[in-house]
């Protein structure tokens, strides 16, 4: 199994640029969740998800966008990227409530 | 949104000591509470999920324990090996729905 799978690892954007960033996971999980690490900070909830076409926001959803079209896949829109936005993100997947999550490994975003 | 804390922030032990770390959360709204073990360069990867108060969880030399109406839950680590160094986080559900908000981690060096 490949666990979850997150795209690209690294990525430089210019202030106003748009991107996704991709995340698929193969075991068919229905919790998906998108985190931001920035330092001195605990990881920070962006968007949320409970199944395939449900989705919520978290605690940090401004400048952000999610849809879930199938179980496998739960894109990160970054929709007019700002400096304020640079950060490690992370995809996490979790079989059902109250089970831990399985995390991917990452996206380091840049943004100037 | 309601703060999860863990302490210390970090701590320096020797090899074969035993240690321990907290994680504070409100007592009220409690669904669940995450433990995860965070290797530099790697992801955060689920040790415990525990969600009755007195609920104890062991795995190997780490253990945990709940306490939900003072809010809060303990990690021990017996016999510490350099291979523990790691950032250990705790994660609180509020919501039932499996969202976590994250405390900033305890980061444990433990020296050969």
């Amino acid at each position: 199994n490949a666990g979850v799978t997150q795209t690209p690892k690294f990525q430089v954007l210019k202030t106003g640029q748009s991107m996704t960033l991709q995340c698929a996971q193969d075991m068919n999980h229905e919790y998906m969740s998108w985190y931001r690490q920035d330092p001195g900070m605990g990881l920070r909830l962006i968007h949320y998800s409970v199944g395939a076409g449900i989705t919520d926001q978290g605690e940090v959803p401004n400048g952000y966008n999610v849809s879930r079209s199938t179980t496998e896949d739960f894109p990160l829109r970054l929709l007019s990227a700002a400096p304020s936005q640079t950060s490690v993100y992370f995809c996490a997947s979790s079989q059902q409530v109250n089970y831990g999550y399985t995390f991917g490994s990452g996206t380091r975003l840049t943004v100037v | 949104i309601l703060n999860v804390e863990q302490s210390p922030q970090s701590l320096h032990v020797q090899e074969g000591d035993s240690t321990n770390f907290t994680c504070s959360f409100p007592s009220s709204n409690f669904y669940a509470l995450h433990w995860y073990r965070w290797e530099t360069a790697k992801s955060p990867e689920a040790l415990f999920v525990m969600t009755l108060n007195g609920d104890e969880k062991k795995k190997g030399r780490i253990s945990a324990t709940l306490n939900t109406k003072e809010g809060y839950s303990y990690l021990y680590i017996k016999g510490s090996q350099p291979e523990d160094s790691a950032t250990y986080l705790c994660a609180h559900d509020q919501t039932g729905a499996n969202n976590l908000f994250f405390g900033t981690g305890t980061r444990l060096t433990v020296i050969p």
